[in-house]
């Protein structure tokens, strides 16, 4: 069955440090998709990245990046140089793809994190 | 475009009433979810429909809670009789798959307390 594992329920940070953000997910497919989102404080979800099962290749996006690793089910999110706008819930998510062509879509609890300035 | 719509925003209500909770999808989208987030549990994933037929409605947590999208532009989330413990956020998203999954486009969420 799909799990999604955030074990970090909240991280704390001053303005400027790094800090990873932990996802560790559970699926018996081949074929799967990772997502992370962000929930600001107005409430609505974000989304931030989606990767494929067959793309390990990390990415960058400005401050934000993602290490995919398939042989410790892990898909973990750094942001560099935090900033006080980046204070907000983070939500891994992992969705199959079935064979009757539908795909169900499973969240993580999150993880809160405050950066003070 | 207008994004997901849901209404209302905020819903308070007494135990033992029924709530109905709105969803308006964003045009052309052809998978719907219906998300309830608490603090302890996180986003859970109630139901999603696929071309307005429920596909998998396992995480609907009692026989007091039914969903049904009579047409691809509108969905209903009704809680029957409701609960203290039904007190949450409920989400609504929406994604048009093409060759994988897609990402949700998610509404702004209702605010229900069940008093």
């Amino acid at each position: 069955a799909q799990k999604v594992t955030q074990a970090q329920t909240e991280i704390s940070v001053v303005e400027k440090e790094d800090v990873t953000l932990d996802c560790v997910y559970e699926t018996r497919d081949t074929t799967y998709y990772l997502f992370w989102y962000k929930q600001p404080p107005s409430g609505e979800l974000v989304f931030l990245i989606r990767r494929n099962s067959f793309d390990e290749q990390n990415e960058i996006s400005g401050r934000y990046s993602w290490n995919f690793q398939k042989s410790t089910s892990s898909f973990n999110f750094t942001i560099t140089a935090s900033q006080v706008v980046d204070s907000a819930v983070y939500f891994c998510a992992l969705s199959e793809a079935k064979d009757s062509g539908t795909y169900k879509y499973i969240f993580g609890t999150g993880t809160r994190l405050k950066v003070l300035a | 475009d207008a994004g997901v719509i849901q209404s209302p925003r905020h819903e308070v209500t007494e135990m033992g009433q029924e709530v109905t909770l709105r969803c308006k999808p964003i045009s052309g989208h052809d998978y719907l979810f219906w998300y309830r987030q608490t603090m302890m549990r996180g986003l859970e994933l109630l139901i999603y429909f696929n071309n307005n037929v429920p596909i998998d409605d396992s995480g609907m947590p009692e026989d007091r809670f039914s969903a049904k999208m009579p047409n691809a532009s509108f969905s209903t989330l009704k809680i029957q009789p409701s609960e203290p413990r039904d007190s949450a956020v409920y989400f609504c998203a929406s994604s048009f798959r093409v060759a994988g999954a897609e990402k949700l486009f998610f509404g702004s969420g209702t605010q229900l307390s069940v008093l």
